[in-house]
């Protein structure tokens, strides 16, 4: 099976823009879920989406929202950036059918500058 | 809320020896799930090892295996054998049941194999 995938995997964008990221989970998986990674944060929770709908979401403000469609294909998007936005947006599937199949599998990430 | 902390920021290992990396976590949940995922430079997140809370018998997967102590909530990372490959950053997840798929995670160590 192919991995998770995710699109682009680079970015480079100005304070005020507003971006969209792409995330394609392993065929059959069904919860999607996404991680901001900095140097100062570490690893953190944004959201998960299963079956087209947010399950759970981190702390993070309105400006970070995300969806998924019928297909698990699932998108994020960040408005109004901020310089702190920087960071390595990593995307994880998981079967999320309980037991021993719940470990999630990670994208390579998308590398967000925000100038 | 749950915390996981990971005390050794930085670490570094002779190849061919062993080294064990250590996980603390804080939760009051009876059931949840552990893991030990590495991030290799400029690679994506793999999964190392996981370890299911009611589950007695420490997970061992080739030259990896976990010390889980359920009391004093303690999930160290064994690794045998280290090769030059296994230099990378390894992160201690926690995650409290199969409805919150999102993963808490420590902040990281850093092991260096050594030639």
């Amino acid at each position: 099976k192919a991995g998770v995938t995710q699109t682009p995997r680079y970015l480079i964008k100005t304070r005020g823009q507003q971006v969209t990221l792409s995330c394609s989970p392993i065929s059959g998986h069904r919860s999607v879920s996404w991680y901001q990674q900095t140097p100062g944060q570490g690893l953190q929770f944004l959201f998960e989406y299963f079956s087209e709908t947010q399950r759970n979401k981190g702390n993070f403000p309105g400006r970070f929202s995300g969806r998924q469609f019928s297909n698990s294909r699932s998108e994020m998007n960040v408005s109004t950036l901020e310089l702190g936005d920087s960071a390595l947006y990593l995307c994880a599937s998981s079967p999320r059918q309980g037991g021993s199949t719940d470990t999630q599998y990670f994208g390579p990430g998308t590398r967000l500058t925000v100038l | 809320a749950q915390t996981v902390t990971q005390s050794q920021p930085e670490m570094s290992v002779q190849e061919a020896e062993t080294v064990t990396l250590s996980c603390t976590y804080d939760t009051s949940e009876s059931n949840y799930y552990l893991f030990w995922y590495k991030q290799p430079p400029s690679r994506q997140m793999i999964l190392v090892i996981r370890q299911e809370a009611y589950k007695q018998q420490n997970a061992t997967e080739n030259r990896f295996s976990v010390n889980f102590q359920k009391a004093a909530k303690s999930f160290s990372l064994k690794i045998s054998d280290s090769q030059l490959g296994d230099t990378a950053m390894y992160f201690c997840a926690f995650m409290k049941d199969n409805y919150g798929q999102n993963f808490v995670f420590g902040p990281g160590t850093r092991l260096s194999v050594l030639p």
